[in-house]
């Protein structure tokens, strides 16, 4: 099991505004490690959407934001549309483990 | 363009070797940090190895004894080597590279997988 938890799953109509947690603890996020997300659509490889907590790659639409309290980090999608179905993940780093990185549980993201 | 091309999946016993492949073009792997990650069928990602520009390497607990991870500069491809497989090690395999941001890296770049099953 993850030291980063996401929820399962969050659903929303299209154009709503969705958000997705990724709560962590003292070891990871609450120390000052950035926080990084990734969208995986159905049959393909992870893509890196937000990474630093905040900031988007060339190409990832502006619908998509990142913020980071504490010992948690969210990612929010907005306009919500019918392509934006899919698995998300956060990454970040974890004193306690191993090689340091981790990745949260995932969330499904379903559109109503 | 930079492109991550994974091979050498396929279905190995329990006990089994196998060496997966990620042969990379558009950006050079020696000066990267470059990394395996893996997904268990219907499971989220799990971090597996890096090797950091510097040589250096790193391993999750779960695979750490079992596992090498390497590179070949002249090839600029990236390797994992995999020893006494077990079921639990199914998963597709993917290799990213990694971005240093502040005290973490990031994967902006991944391959499209290979797939590893483990099974008598």
């Amino acid at each position: 099991q993850s030291v980063l938890t996401q929820p399962p799953s969050v659903s929303g109509a299209p154009g709503q505004r969705v958000s997705i947690s990724c709560t962590g603890s003292s070891s990871n996020i609450g120390v000052g490690y950035d926080v990084h997300w990734y969208q995986q659509l159905p049959g393909t490889a992870p893509k890196l959407l937000i990474f630093g907590n905040n900031n988007r790659p060339s190409g990832v639409p502006d619908r998509f934001s990142g913020s980071k309290s504490g010992t948690s980090a969210s990612l929010a999608i907005t306009g919500l549309q019918a392509e934006d179905e899919a698995d998300y993940y956060c990454q970040s780093y974890d004193s306690s483990l191993s090689g340091s990185n981790v990745f949260g549980t995932g969330t499904k993201v379903t559109v109503l | 363009e930079v492109q991550l091309v994974e091979s050498g999946g396929g279905l190995i016993q329990p006990g089994g070797s196998l060496t997966l492949s990620c042969a990379a073009s558009g950006f050079t792997v020696s000066l990267n940090y470059m990394s395996w990650v893996r997904q268990a069928p219907g499971k989220g990602l799990e971090w597996v190895s890096v090797v950091y520009s510097g040589g250096t390497t790193d391993y999750a607990d779960s695979v750490k004894g079992r596992f090498t991870i390497s590179r070949d500069n002249s090839k600029n491809t990236l390797y994992l080597q995999m020893n006494s497989l077990r079921a639990e090690d199914t998963a597709v395999y993917y290799c990213a590279r990694g971005l240093v941001e502040m005290a973490t890296y990031y994967f902006d770049y991944w391959g499209q997988g290979t797939l590893v099953t483990v099974s008598s």
